[in-house]
């Protein structure tokens, strides 16, 4: 299983607005509506932010949003804080109680 | 409230095994898979592998068959990941993660990581 593909790095201004894309195949992300999001600070565990491609567990604000277009997730942070530079990393199930990681991206803002 | 406490920190040769525990706590921990997650330094997330606590049924990551074994305890409501044959590039911190015991469920509770350091 390959890692799913997300660009290295990301930046914006506050307040502004910033797209991370998640590009998979078939077999993961085109074959099943079950991306997640996860979000990391250095030296932390990963947050889950996003579920089932769209979903917000309680206490994730709504400046967080999902979409998935065939094989490729989005994540979309509107607003950005401060708060919000960290790694983002995209999952997908792959069938059979198997997941596949993006290769993570860094989201700086500026 | 819902916590994952994982064992300490280790240090092992090559060629050695290593156990990593993750001890659930707040929850029903039968009703719940744990994922094995590590990320080596520098490096993204690699998912390991899952194991139902409900009826111990394994899947494991393609590329560690054969040298992982995942288990758990009910009893003390405990995962473990077993680990053998490291190698350095087995550097790494390990996570353990939660999911509702059905397909796909996401990764809701983490633990706090286990760094393991395989060096000669």
């Amino acid at each position: 299983q390959s890692a799913l593909t997300q660009p290295r790095s990301v930046s914006g201004s506050p307040g502004q607005s910033v797209t991370i894309s998640c590009t998979g195949t078939s077999s993961d992300v085109g074959g099943y509506n079950y991306v997640s999001w996860y979000q990391q600070h250095p030296g932390k565990a990963p947050k889950l932010m996003i579920y089932d491609v769209s979903k917000r567990p309680s206490g994730v604000p709504d400046r967080f949003s999902g979409s998935k277009s065939g094989n490729t997730a989005s994540l979309t942070i509107s607003g950005l804080q401060a708060e919000d530079e960290a790694d983002y990393y995209c999952c997908s199930y792959a069938g059979s109680y198997s997941w596949v990681f993006g290769g993570g991206t860094k989201l700086t803002v500026l | 409230q819902v916590q994952l406490v994982q064992s300490g920190a280790e240090v092992k040769k090559p060629g050695a095994s290593v156990k990593v525990s993750c001890k659930a706590s707040g929850y029903t921990f039968t009703s719940y898979g744990i994922s094995w997650v590590r990320q080596a330094p520098g490096q993204g997330l690699e998912w390991m592998g899952w194991i139902s606590a409900y009826n111990g049924n394994t899947n494991y990551a393609q590329k560690l068959q054969g040298r992982v074994t995942m288990t758990t305890d009910t009893s003390t409501s405990t995962a473990y990941m077993e680990l053998r044959s490291l190698r350095s590039d087995d550097t790494a911190v390990y996570y353990c993660a939660r999911s509702v015991v059905v397909p796909a469920a996401p990764f809701d509770y983490w633990g706090q990581g286990t760094l393991v350091t395989v060096s000669s």
